[in-house]
């Protein structure tokens, strides 16, 4: 599975858009990009994922750049229940086990 | 509904002896994994299971960790002679069947302090 990058830390007011991104420039064709988070003392929860289309549901918009070399995490109205560390992976049609990174802590203030 | 809930919540044991973790997945749910979560990391995988059998075991760290899911639905983590290293949180998580697209619903954990 492709290695994915992402900031250590954010930042957000809460009721503002939280946009979290993440690098994975050697994705390859098959190869999913999946967000999970974890807020504090929790197990980790399914957010969204995609292949190369733009998705969105309930909880948040995944926005995949044409080449799929990056993508951007949209939580569009935060609140303080949002905060936790969020997770990217690239996750290829045959794996089975998610690979977790360090994640992005997002932490939205009030 | 009921999510996955693993037992105990926490443990205390001590170097050198035998714990179990316990997994309550979703009813229905075929696939089972089981992740550890060290401080400050993302949880790391250990071991797959498809029904009854371990589809994937190459993440357990060495052969003192074994786990079993006879009936398909509950599944036990067994550690033989803890090490202080083996302290971390043991996640569980189920999903519908093994497919890529099948989102996988984490249990709370079990904090595992191994003095």
């Amino acid at each position: 599975d492709a290695k994915t990058t992402q900031p250590t830390s954010m930042d957000c007011a809460e009721g503002r858009a939280a946009n979290l991104p993440c690098n994975h420039s050697t994705i390859s064709g098959n190869e999913y990009v999946y967000w999970y988070r974890q807020i504090h003392s929790q197990g980790p929860q399914y957010i969204i994922h995609g292949l190369k289309n733009n998705e969105t549901n309930e909880m948040a918009s995944l926005i995949i750049t044409e080449d799929r070399k990056s993508s951007t995490l949209i939580l569009p109205h935060a609140t303080l229940r949002d905060t936790a560390v969020y997770y990217c992976i690239a996750l290829s049609g045959s794996a089975r086990q998610l690979t977790f990174g360090s994640g992005t802590q997002l932490t939205v203030l009030p | 509904g009921a999510g996955v809930s693993q037992t105990p919540s926490n443990k205390v044991t001590e170097k050198g002896k035998y714990v179990e973790l316990r997994c309550d997945p979703i009813s229905g749910h075929t696939a089972l994994y089981w992740y550890r979560q060290s401080l400050g990391q993302g949880p790391e995988f250990l071991i797959y299971f498809q029904g009854t059998g371990a589809a994937d075991d190459s993440g357990l760290p060495n052969d003192r960790f074994f786990a079993v899911r006879p009936e398909g639905s509950v599944s036990t983590l067994k550690i033989q002679r803890t090490e202080r290293g083996d302290s971390a949180v043991y996640l569980c998580a189920s999903s519908l069947s093994g497919a890529l697209y099948n989102e996988q619903f984490f249990g709370p954990g079990t904090r595992l302090t191994v003095l």
